[in-house]
């Protein structure tokens, strides 16, 4: 079974604060994609990383770094200096081996609402 | 600025209404997607196309029908629908396997069913 586990429903911080988006996932396949999407109020997905199964190397972008670890089956987000217009939901998602023609499918974590306090 | 866009932002209707809702998008992709998202949870998949074929469908009720007129364009026409179905419909893109699938999404529509 595939699954993905974001445990912190909502996190509240004031400007400034370094903050981390937990994501756990489970699956038995060997090759797999994890991903994170950030969603404003403004309602759309907003695409943020894509990291393969092989490249354990974390990223940093700007203020944004992942943490990729296959030993804990983690994918964490780290925001660093916080900021009002970090304020989202952040979902963390799994890309899915069920194969149907040409497409599989994600698998969402539920979302980790994060506020971020002027 | 999003490539993939969706047409109207906000519609409200009534359960006898029938209405579409348009997604067009600039990308290339030959895999285009639509989910429905209830307020605090992650999106549902509805249907998915891969080269303007139907590929999957979510046991999606009937009154939720798609097209995908060509590779850009994807529709999904309401008919008959109920004050559960209110929502935001979000329309993606992305290239099917085996080339990379990263989704990117649309900014939505937010349907409200009376």
């Amino acid at each position: 079974a595939q699954k993905v586990t974001q445990a912190q429903t909502e996190i509240s911080v004031v400007e400034k604060e370094d903050v981390t988006l937990d994501c756990v996932y489970e699956t038995r396949d060997t090759t797999y994609y994890l991903f994170w999407y950030k969603q404003p109020p403004s309602g759309e997905l907003v695409f943020l990383i894509r990291r393969n199964s092989f490249d354990e190397q974390n990223e940093i972008s700007g203020r944004y770094s992942w943490n990729f670890q296959k030993s804990t089956s983690s994918f964490n987000f780290t925001i660093t200096a916080s900021q009002v217009v970090d304020s989202a939901v952040y979902f963390c998602a799994l890309i899915s081996q069920s194969y149907a023609g040409n497409n599989r499918k994600l698998i969402w974590g539920l979302g980790t609402s994060l506020a971020v306090n002027p | 600025d999003t490539e993939v866009t969706q047409t109207p932002k906000h519609l409200v209707m009534g359960m006898t209404n029938k209405k579409s809702l348009k997604c067009e998008q600039h990308m290339g992709h030959r895999a285009m997607y639509w989910y429905k998202q209830k307020a605090k949870k992650p999106p549902e998949l509805m249907f998915v196309y891969s080269y303007e074929k139907l590929s999957i469908n979510e046991s999606v009720p009937s009154r939720f029908s798609p097209e995908c007129p060509n590779s850009s364009l994807l529709n999904l026409h309401l008919h008959a629908l109920q004050p559960e179905d209110s929502a935001l419909y979000l329309c993606a893109s992305s290239q099917p396997l085996p080339r990379e699938e990263t989704q990117y999404f649309g900014p939505g529509t937010r349907l409200l069913v009376l």
